[in-house]
């Protein structure tokens, strides 16, 4: 157990619908970060937030976006799926923010879009 | 922008055979670099790391030297195990603030 907890651990929905992933951080860690893992793709940085703040933003959908609550708990949300957004969907979390030390990655949602 | 190359797998091994994985990069400035592990239907785990030129980083018998001069970070480990076998992902912290790089991971495959 890595600390990091990803809920749910898997999802399958309808195209054009919406769904939430939730991500506790490691306690302590005040950095939450999203990636989405393809076959095409690899890994692919979505979004930073540190300490309830956005820091920065990768490759990220407008239809996706996300927040981090003043627990330091995490939300992404995708709307308006499509086929192509099936994927594995990561939160990582850090104690800082720079990312220099590495991040501690939680086991993952997998999103299937039927 | 960063980036970072990884050798093309899969990579098979007879168990006790020495493993290389080739990893190097482009990055402006000092990025920290790192290796992860990914075993099947778990997340990605951090293997070791190295924060600055000639640092080695180690751990579980893992191996990898951070060589500014051959923008490399290469894995390494002089006998495998099939418990061994996994995804490695070579990666690295650069210019974007709190961004991780990976590249587009290794399969490795031990054999008895």
């Amino acid at each position: 157990d890595s600390g990091v907890t990803q809920t749910p651990k898997h999802l399958i929905t309808a195209t054009g619908q919406r769904v939430t992933l939730r991500c506790s951080p490691r306690s302590g860690d005040l950095s939450v970060y999203w990636y989405q893992q393809s076959l095409d793709q690899g890994l692919q940085f979505l979004i930073h937030y540190y300490n309830g703040e956005e820091r920065a933003k990768g490759n990220i959908l407008e239809r996706f976006s996300a927040q981090q609550f003043p627990d330091l708990h995490s939300e992404l949300n995708l709307s308006s799926l499509e086929l192509g957004d099936s994927a594995l969907y990561f939160c990582a979390s850090s104690v800082e923010g720079t990312g220099g030390y590495g991040y501690t990655f939680g086991s993952g949602t997998r999103l299937t879009v039927v | 922008g960063d980036s970072v190359t990884q050798m093309e797998g899969p990579v098979t091994l007879s168990e006790e055979a020495f493993l290389t994985i080739n990893c190097t990069y482009t990055a402006t400035g000092y990025p920290s670099l790192f290796w992860y592990v990914q075993y099947p239907g778990e997340g990605l785990q951090l293997l070791l790391k190295a924060t600055k030129a000639d640092d080695k980083g180690s751990n579980k018998g893992f191996e990898a030297t951070y060589r500014k001069e051959t923008t490399s970070f290469h894995l390494e480990k002089g006998s495998v195990q099939v418990s061994d076998s996994a995804v490695y992902f070579c990666a690295l912290s650069g210019t974007s603030y709190g961004k991780l790089t990976f590249g587009q991971g290794t399969i490795l495959t031990v054999h008895p």
